[in-house]
């Protein structure tokens, strides 16, 4: 069964630095990778996704992932972190199960920004 | 596209009491999951339906829950005898299979209360 790790409970970062939060998978084939990302009381926005090809991915409001197969990872990064990037973000990885492409989640990092 | 919309927002129920949420997908996705999730967790998965089919239940979903799709549109998920454990936010995402990409879209939720 697939599987996946957030590390990082929760994150602190400056506005104006960089960030990246961390993402293990364990999937016994080519897993397909998500990032997603909750305000309080919301949904989930994908952010980005990976299913084949180039391991770096861009995504959307600055954010790219790289797929790192050797080491099961989707880390997720930023340059430059704005205020408003404040939130929950999950890690997901889905499988396809015929037709099924339901996800499994991490338990999520929470981003704080300090002025 | 509208989006995926649920209703209600907010749920307080008793103890006991049966609650009926509506999640109306994207119009052109066959596609439709239910998760939930809990404080501090990532989404688990409960459902999928394909088109009106159900085709795949988590373990998670007890002889409580029931959800329906019976027009292959919206979706019901119905909890019966609510336990204060059936507390959480509930998800709705649909996708579309004719487009391969793999992407749920997600709605803002119901979060149910059991007092």
């Amino acid at each position: 069964a697939q599987s996946v790790t957030q590390p990082d409970i929760h994150i602190t970062v400056s506005e104006g630095a960089s960030l990246e939060l961390r993402c293990n998978y364990s999937y016994g084939a080519t897993p397909y990778l998500f990032w997603y990302v909750q305000s309080p009381g919301q949904g989930l926005q994908l952010l980005l996704k990976y299913f084949s090809g180039d391991t770096l991915v861009q995504g959307i409001k600055g954010f790219e992932a790289e797929f790192k197969r050797s080491q099961s990872s989707f880390n997720l990064r930023k340059p430059s972190v704005h205020w408003s990037d404040a939130a929950e973000y999950f890690c997901a990885v889905g499988a396809e199960n015929f037709g099924n492409e339901k996800l499994t989640f991490g338990t999520g990092t929470r981003l704080t920004i300090i002025p | 596209d509208t989006g995926v919309s649920q209703d209600p927002r907010h749920k307080i129920t008793k103890r006991g009491q049966n609650v009926t949420f509506r999640c109306d997908p994207i119009s052109e996705h066959n596609r439709l999951y239910w998760y939930r999730q809990t404080l501090g967790q990532g989404p688990e998965f409960l459902t999928y339906f394909q088109n009106e089919a159900q085709l795949e239940k988590s373990r998670l979903l007890s002889d409580r829950f029931s959800a329906e799709r019976p027009k292959g549109s919206f979706s019901t998920l119905e909890i019966q005898r609510t336990e204060q454990g059936d507390s959480a936010m509930y998800l709705c995402a649909s996708s579309s299979s004719v487009r391969i990409s793999y992407e749920q879209y997600f709605g803002p939720g119901t979060r149910l209360t059991v007092t």
